[in-house]
């Protein structure tokens, strides 16, 4: 099945720095989302794009998609020791009829240190 | 309080033996899913279900089954034929709109252990 690849595997800044998490896929979908973990916790939603845009703002996240690279990127900016997370990206292609299913990258494991 | 509840959250298991992972949800979503994920992967699909009384195989389904006798519960049975179960368990639903825009909320998860 597709999954998405995130790059790199682990990051680490400075607070006050940014932050950038590749992710790249291999097949159509229908939307791409990330995703983010605290050590040992369930996952929380940050932010889903449409395949049919191109860039997305929430905050202090920001996420572009090239659907003809099959690729999206993750930007943090002015991060904090809070954002210390993994951030997973996630597609969905839709099952057979039509549901959602997401396939999850392997993450991005973020430190953020004071 | 909305969300999604999984217990226990540490569970320890001898081989050959069958446990369930309960998954409650009172969102109202019609949705939910069981995810595997091992230490520094990303999480694997197991089985989901779009609706009451309907389920369908993930990627790794094989070991593993459920039910979804009510709309709230989704529990996750992992049998003896599971070869390495051991790993954390999360169960998370969404509306299940089939729009292809849902979000997905997850539970705290349950980690699996087996002696």
């Amino acid at each position: 099945s597709q999954q998405g690849e995130e790059d790199p595997q682990a990051l680490s800044i400075q607070e006050g720095e940014n932050a950038t998490m590749n992710c790249s896929y291999k097949t159509s979908i229908n939307n791409l989302q990330w995703y983010r973990q605290n050590s040992g916790r369930g996952l929380v939603h940050l932010i889903l794009i449409r395949s049919n845009e191109r860039e997305k703002h929430s905050g202090r996240l920001r996420v572009t998609l090239d659907t003809s690279k099959k690729s999206s990127s993750l930007l943090i900016t002015a991060s904090r020791a809070a954002d210390t997370a993994s951030y997973f990206c996630a597609t969905d292609a839709g099952d057979h009829s039509g549901y959602s299913t997401l396939t999850f990258g392997k993450g991005t494991m973020l430190l953020v240190s004071p | 309080d909305g969300g999604i509840t999984q217990s226990p959250k540490y569970l320890f298991r001898k081989e050959g033996q069958n446990v369930t992972l309960s998954c409650e949800q009172n969102l109202n979503h019609d949705a939910m899913y069981w995810y595997r994920q091992d230490p520094g992967q990303g999480l694997r699909l197991i089985y989901y279900s779009q609706i009451v009384n309907d389920f369908q195989k993930g990627d790794i389904a094989e070991g593993y089954s459920v039910s979804r006798e009510k709309k709230e519960s989704f529990p996750l049975t992992v049998t003896s034929a599971q070869k390495n179960p051991t790993a954390f368990y999360l169960c998370a639903s969404s509306i299940g709109s089939g729009r292809g825009t849902d979000t997905q909320y997850f539970g705290p998860g349950t980690r699996l252990t087996v002696l």
